[in-house]
């Protein structure tokens, strides 16, 4: 039972370009979500979240946009940049901290 | 700030031998988790622990793993007798509170090997 999905294994992306990566959950008692990039040999770092009473949180380049009724997030990093290059994790919460993890996208940021 | 420690960073084993990995979360950070991530997979939680006491281990396959928080600081999770598909990086993880809203901090993981 994958409870949040992310449906794109990879994306590549030219430099200075928009990157758009996407997760899909299926829980409506999820409140919570946030995004996560791991390098090669690291654990996953925090990128950004959302509140499910929000529909948009920005943090300098990073952009995560929720549509509830749709159970669908995304997340925008304009411009992209080489360094961008990593897996991205979506993951969804309730209350007790547990994080649902999707599958990940790898993202390529061409220079 | 120092990180989340975790050790050994590697580690090769045959099925059915056991294996431990030790994690030292943030100073303060009462919340604990340990999860499993499979390659190709998302992370998958194991256990929950908040200072000493589990929170959550519904997903833990207690019949082979174990794990403890003595003095709610460090933790050891054990896998005992291993089979081939406990092959994963094991993370922990620590955060201040739990709950939602606080994001993780994540250690460099333990990778496993089962031959």
């Amino acid at each position: 039972d994958q409870q949040v999905k992310q449906n794109s294994p990879s994306l590549s992306v030219q430099e200075g370009r928009i990157s758009i990566l996407n997760c899909d959950y299926t829980n409506s008692m999820f409140d919570y979500f946030l995004w996560y990039k791991k390098y090669p040999a690291e654990g996953p770092t925090f990128l950004i979240s959302i509140s499910s009473i929000k529909d948009k949180n920005e943090d300098g380049r990073f952009t995560v946009f929720l549509n509830k009724s749709a159970k669908h997030l995304s997340l925008h990093i304009v411009p992209s940049q080489p360094g961008d290059s990593a897996v991205y994790f979506c993951a969804a919460s309730r209350d007790t901290g547990k994080l649902i993890f999707g599958q990940g996208t790898t993202l390529q940021v061409k220079p | 700030e120092a990180g989340v420690a975790q050790s050994p960073r590697y580690k090769i084993i045959e099925k059915r031998q056991s294996v431990a990995f030790w994690c030292n979360p943030i100073s303060g950070h009462a919340t604990l988790y340990w999860y499993q991530q499979i390659l190709g997979q998302g992370p998958k939680l194991l256990i929950q622990f908040q200072n000493n006491g589990v929170v959550d281990d519904s997903q833990l396959p207690k019949d082979r793993f174990s794990a403890e928080r003595l003095k709610g600081v460090d933790s050891t999770l054990k896998i005992q007798p291993a089979k081939l598909e406990d092959s994963a990086v094991y993370l922990c993880a620590s955060s201040y509170l739990s709950g939602q809203g606080h994001g993780y901090t994540f250690g460099s993981g333990t990778r496993l090997t089962v031959v």
